[in-house]
């Protein structure tokens, strides 16, 4: 069965407390890896797409990777504007454009 | 700016009477999403479209219905809500295996 996995499920950082954030997958053929924030009461932001093993993404003080398992979402010198839920979504080949969604990590940013 | 549109973005209704919430876009996709989120889990996919053809989740209650008049608009009917389907309902685009972009969505109460 194809799942997505995201951990921690929360996470507290102090303002400038560079970290990363997990989403590991397990399914039959990984078309695309795409990352969403999303602030309470909004709906999702996309953020960036992964195709294959070993490419990377940067906006901003977010950097994504994708290895054959996993993808990161690190996050530097994180700023209070950056606290949303973190979701990690996953297409899978044969299943036309469906996402199928982790349940997101929740990142709260203090100074 | 082209964007999704959901309205309303908060909808109160009684038990069992129904409800119809809607969805414009302005990007031209010819795939169209609807997602049900309940707090602290994972967007759900419901059905979604691809230009008029329609594709529904196994899983998805006979209660929902949905229609697309057109490439810009697409409906969310709950014929008979329940108490468990208070949720707040996301409509999403995209072009066939893009990413996928989200509407701010629509919080339904049931009473």
């Amino acid at each position: 069965e194809d799942q997505v996995t995201q951990s921690p499920e929360a996470l507290r950082l102090q303002e400038g407390e560079s970290s990363s954030l997990n989403c590991s997958y397990t399914v039959s053929g990984l078309r695309g890896l795409f990352w969403y924030r999303q602030d309470p009461g909004k709906g999702p932001e996309f953020l960036f797409t992964l195709y294959s093993a070993g490419e990377e993404k940067e906006k901003e003080r977010l950097k994504a990777t994708l290895t054959k398992k996993e993808s990161f979402l690190h996050i530097t010198a994180p700023k209070p504007e950056d606290s949303a839920t973190y979701l990690c979504a996953v297409q899978i080949t044969g299943t036309a454009s469906k996402l199928t969604f982790g349940t997101g990590t929740r990142l709260q940013v203090t100074l | 700016d082209a964007m999704v549109i959901q309205n309303p973005r908060y909808q109160v209704t009684q038990f069992g009477k129904p409800v119809t919430l809607s969805c414009s876009q302005t990007l031209n996709h010819n795939v169209m999403y609807w997602y049900q989120q309940k707090s602290s889990q994972a967007p759900k996919l419901l059905f979604h479209y691809y230009d008029k053809d329609f594709n529904n989740e196994a899983d998805t209650p006979d209660n929902f219905q949905s229609r697309r008049p057109n490439t810009s608009f697409c409906f969310l009917d709950i014929r008979s809500p329940g108490l468990g389907d208070a949720a707040m309902y996301l409509c999403a685009t995209s072009r066939i295996y893009n990413e996928q972009f989200f509407g701010p969505g629509t919080r339904l109460t049931v009473l």
